[in-house]
């Protein structure tokens, strides 16, 4: 059974500061990674898709990558702002399915 | 662009009572599901449906029923909730097949059963 960890569970940083957020995997037969942001309330919009091909995608400010032989997806923010506040999820399908496993999320505050 | 559409936001039961909650997607997806988030635990699946008129159960079934009433929409029924329910509850949509499976959630329905 695929389990999702995300390290750490919660963040805390100035504003305009560069932050990775950690997303590991047991299950390498992982196939699509994808990251969502949560904010408070409120539903998953999904943030970015790496494809199982893919290594990485990028938008905007945000990085994702894929690491399968390690089990490891990383998030990267550049320049963080107050408004990246959010909970930050990973999740992965599984083998080519398309139901997917979650991580419990990171919890992340950008501070003025 | 609506996207995935669930009804009620909000709902609050008695123990033993019974409601369906509804989802609808306009992007011509295959694959539909339903999780329940709850603090600590982050999202689990309950059912899903790969394509129009099959469903299968999730991670987490007991206590759900589900249908497919069309491609469209997928419904999530509580025949007799209990506390234990109460929870946030995604519906999520994704096109099926290998390649391109990118999910879009709803924004949810808060249940409460007391």
């Amino acid at each position: 059974k695929q389990e999702v960890t995300q390290i750490p569970a919660a963040l805390s940083v100035p504003e305009g500061e560069n932050l990775v957020l950690n997303c590991s995997f047991t299950d390498s037969a992982i196939y699509n990674l994808q990251w969502f942001r949560q904010d408070p309330g409120k539903g998953l919009t999904s943030l970015l898709l790496i494809q199982s091909s893919q290594r990485e995608q990028t938008s905007g400010r945000l990085n994702a990558s894929l690491d399968k032989s390690s089990g490891r997806s990383t998030l990267y923010i550049a320049a963080s702002q107050p408004g990246d506040s959010a909970t930050y999820l990973c999740a992965g399908t599984t083998g080519g399915g398309n139901k997917l496993t979650f991580g419990t999320g990171t919890q992340l505050k950008v501070e003025l | 662009n609506a996207g995935v559409t669930q009804t009620p936001k909000f709902q609050v039961l008695k123990t033993g009572q019974s409601m369906t909650l509804q989802c609808a997607q306009d992007m011509n997806h295959n694959s539909m599901y339903w999780y329940r988030q709850d603090p600590g635990m982050g999202l689990r699946l309950i059912y899903y449906s790969a394509s129009e008129g099959t469903t299968d159960k999730g991670e987490v079934p007991n206590g759900y029923n589900v249908s497919r009433l069309n491609k469209r929409e997928f419904s999530l029924r509580l025949e007799s909730a209990a506390p234990s329910q109460t929870s946030v509850y995604f519906c999520a949509s994704s096109v099926s097949g290998t390649g391109v499976t990118e999910a879009f959630f709803g924004q949810g329905t808060r249940l409460t059963v007391v």
